[in-house]
């Protein structure tokens, strides 16, 4: 069956850490990979995308994901955390001849000053 | 570009009534739009897709003469809920996607049935 699995649910930080939020994923055939930001009270945005090419990718906000397939994985990083990266992070995964995503549990991140 | 709305983003009706959430694409035609459910603290469960013209297509397990959908234009995407219940309150979520793998998600609708 198709599932996304993130394993932190909640992660604090401080300002200035580094993030990686971690993203597995169960998916027959062609995949692309997703990772989406929802800042509190707003809609989901997209921070980056994975379709084919290099499995390094860089997304807004100095966010970046690298999809390695051998792990089925796709884990987002981000150097050094702001307080403006509260938010709530999924992992989404789709591919093929359809556009149906299916989401991850999602990722709370909190980041303190 | 590509803003999608919901409205309402907010609506409380009581039990057995029906209630519509419209979805529209605000500056680009939508060749699918997508209706997902959002539970606290959970992640988003695709509803069903929906393509311009035709009947949507219902993930398993959701009722589909339960959850109406309508999707009469390229720029706008219905979905009602009929005969309402408290188990029905949660955060409903619309994307739309011009047919490139990426899909622009809406702002939702909190629906409360009391």
């Amino acid at each position: 069956a198709q599932s996304v699995s993130q394993h932190n649910h909640h992660v604090i930080l401080s300002e200035a850490a580094s993030l990686e939020l971690g993203c597995n994923y169960s998916y027959g055939g062609t995949v692309n990979l997703f990772w989406y930001v929802q800042y509190p009270g707003q809609h989901l945005q997209l921070l980056l995308k994975y379709f084919s090419g290099d499995p390094l990718v860089k997304g807004i906000k100095g966010f970046e994901a690298e999809f390695i397939k051998s792990k089925f994985s796709f884990n987002l990083r981000k150097p050094s955390v702001q307080w403006s990266d509260t938010a709530e992070y999924f992992c989404a995964v789709g591919g093929g001849n359809t556009d149906k995503l299916i989401f991850g549990t999602g990722t709370r991140l909190q980041v303190f000053p | 570009g590509a803003v999608v709305s919901q409205h309402p983003s907010w609506v409380i009706c009581k039990s057995g009534t029906s209630v519509k959430i419209e979805c529209r694409s605000l500056d680009f035609q939508a060749t699918t739009m997508f209706w997902y459910r959002q539970f606290p603290k959970q992640s988003l469960m695709l509803m069903a897709t929906s393509n311009e013209g035709s009947k949507a297509t219902y993930e398993q397990g959701v009722e589909k003469d339960k959850f109406l959908i309508n999707h009469a234009s390229l720029t706008l995407s219905t979905l009602t809920v009929t005969s309402a219940h408290p188990e029905d309150s949660s955060f409903y979520i619309c994307s739309a996607s011009k047919g490139e793998d990426e899909q622009y998600f809406g702002p939702g609708t909190r629906l409360t049935v009391t």
